[in-house]
């Protein structure tokens, strides 16, 4: 069973359209994040949420905003896509927010704006 | 503001040899967690190691080890006998607890494993 799932895996959009990338978590998991992972493999966070309630905004640009219906799920919309969105999108989950419990990442949404 | 910093971009071993991956952070936290992540060619993000800073005995697990230097805020990692499918980006990342539980990552370290 995929602990952490993402969908889609890949993503090709052009430039000003609106996208969405779904993150499900079957772990049962109270904590979960978005991180983004650049052309030169640099990982940074973005949001993190714990039990729907938004805990970390890591100067987004605004056209970012996470949702997250239920604590299994927290999905992100981006609006006005640029070029410079293209990346890796991973969603990762842990247990209660606490370093000593693992965040597991899911496989990554790679999203290219042409 | 915490940073990480991995020295190394690339890095070449032969099978079944041992290879040490640097790691350097700053912080003025006395208590943190400091992570080993491997990221294979498959994107997939996997944890190799944890290391909680209280605790002066290096973490351990199986193949993978750390050299924790807390004073020196070192946290290297040695892979003993190396195998092709550790060939991998690593990622050495930090955690303040109990602060919104966000991890700080490096730049990576690229490692081959050559036959």
């Amino acid at each position: 069973d995929t602990a952490v799932s993402q969908t889609p895996k890949y993503l090709v959009t052009q430039m000003g359209n609106d996208k969405s990338i779904k993150c499900e978590q079957n772990l049962g998991h109270d904590t979960m994040y978005w991180y983004k992972q650049d052309s030169k493999k640099f990982l940074k966070i973005m949001f993190s949420y714990n039990n729907k309630e938004l805990i970390i905004n890591e100067t987004v640009p605004n056209r970012f905003s996470p949702k997250s219906p239920d604590k299994a799920h927290l999905n992100l919309h981006i609006n006005s896509l640029e070029l410079g969105d293209s990346a890796v999108y991973f969603c990762a989950s842990s247990q209660d927010g606490q370093g000593h419990n693992e965040q597991f990442f899911g496989p990554g949404t790679r999203l290219t704006v042409l | 503001a915490q940073t990480v910093t991995q020295s190394q971009p690339e890095m070449s071993v032969q099978e079944a040899e041992t290879v040490t991956l640097s790691c350097t952070y700053d912080t003025s936290e006395s208590n943190y967690y400091l992570f080993w992540y491997k990221q294979p060619p498959s994107r997939q993000m996997i944890l190799v190691i944890r290391q909680e800073a209280y605790k002066q005995q290096n973490a351990t697990e199986n193949r993978f080890s750390v050299n924790f230097q807390k004073a020196a805020k070192s946290f290297s990692l040695k892979i003993s006998d190396s195998q092709l499918g550790d060939t991998a980006m690593y990622f050495c990342a930090f955690m303040k607890p109990y602060n919104t539980d966000k991890l700080i990552f490096g730049t990576g370290t690229r490692l081959q494993v050559f036959p």
